[in-house]
């Protein structure tokens, strides 16, 4: 079957750690981003990749990483720069550049800083 | 910038009462939109999409959404709403002047009364 996996479900931080969150599509999707999911603040976008090996920075990029060294594969890292990690995150892919096509979602990643 | 407007946070219909959750958004050319549902805890699902063509569009678990141009409203209805439909709602539209940068609303839930 074809989708976005995301791993791990659930995550807990301890203060001052580094934490990546695992995004992967079988799709076959040039486009991925990342969002991050606040209770009543809907979905803010975090860093989104167009094509290998380039990405942009979205609203709020700050204490927040990524890579894109395989089309399949955009890894987020939550690093200890940001200060308010605890939330939930989701991972989308799209067909890519063409537009008017429709984001796929991975069923969520929800950190915890403890 | 382009934006996308929500004004609900919240909204309350008793089962087999009509819906409609409200979509405004800015943009300088015909844009794309989307309606989304999440349920609690996991990603989103994509419920229906506008291109172009017909303003009335149709998708799944029988919701519709009517692109109304002069209003700049992407209005989302169903005539009849089930206790399964509790979940919150999310309106997003492609932005190009970013290229393929997804924008979404801040979401609507939608409680069912018995």
């Amino acid at each position: 079957d074809g989708g976005i996996t995301q791993s791990p479900k659930y995550l807990f931080r301890k203060e001052g750690q580094n934490v990546t969150l695992s995004c992967e599509q079988n799709l076959n999707h040039d486009a991925m981003y990342w969002y991050r999911q606040d209770p009543g603040q809907g979905l803010r976008l975090i860093y989104y990749s167009q094509i290998v090996n380039d990405f942009q920075k979205g609203d709020i990029a700050e204490g927040y990483s990524v890579s894109r060294e395989k089309k399949e594969s955009f890894p987020l890292t939550v690093t200890s720069a940001q200060k308010n990690p605890t939330a939930f995150y989701l991972c989308a892919s799209s067909i890519g550049v063409q537009g008017g096509t429709e984001a796929f979602f991975g069923q969520g990643t929800r950190l915890t800083v403890v | 910038a382009q934006s996308v407007t929500q004004p609900d946070i919240h909204i309350t219909v008793s089962e087999g009462a009509s819906l409609e959750l409200r979509c405004n958004y800015s943009y300088g050319a015909t844009p794309y939109l989307f309606w989304y549902v999440q349920s609690p805890g996991q990603g989103l699902q994509l419920l229906l999409k506008y291109f172009s063509g017909d303003t009335l569009v149709q998708g799944i678990k029988g919701f519709e959404a009517e692109f109304k141009r002069s209003q700049s409203s992407f209005n989302l209805r169903k005539p009849s709403v089930h206790w399964s439909d509790a979940a919150e709602y999310f309106c997003a539209v492609v932005s190009y002047s970013s290229a393929s940068k997804i924008i979404f609303g801040s979401g609507t839930r939608l409680s069912i009364r018995p």
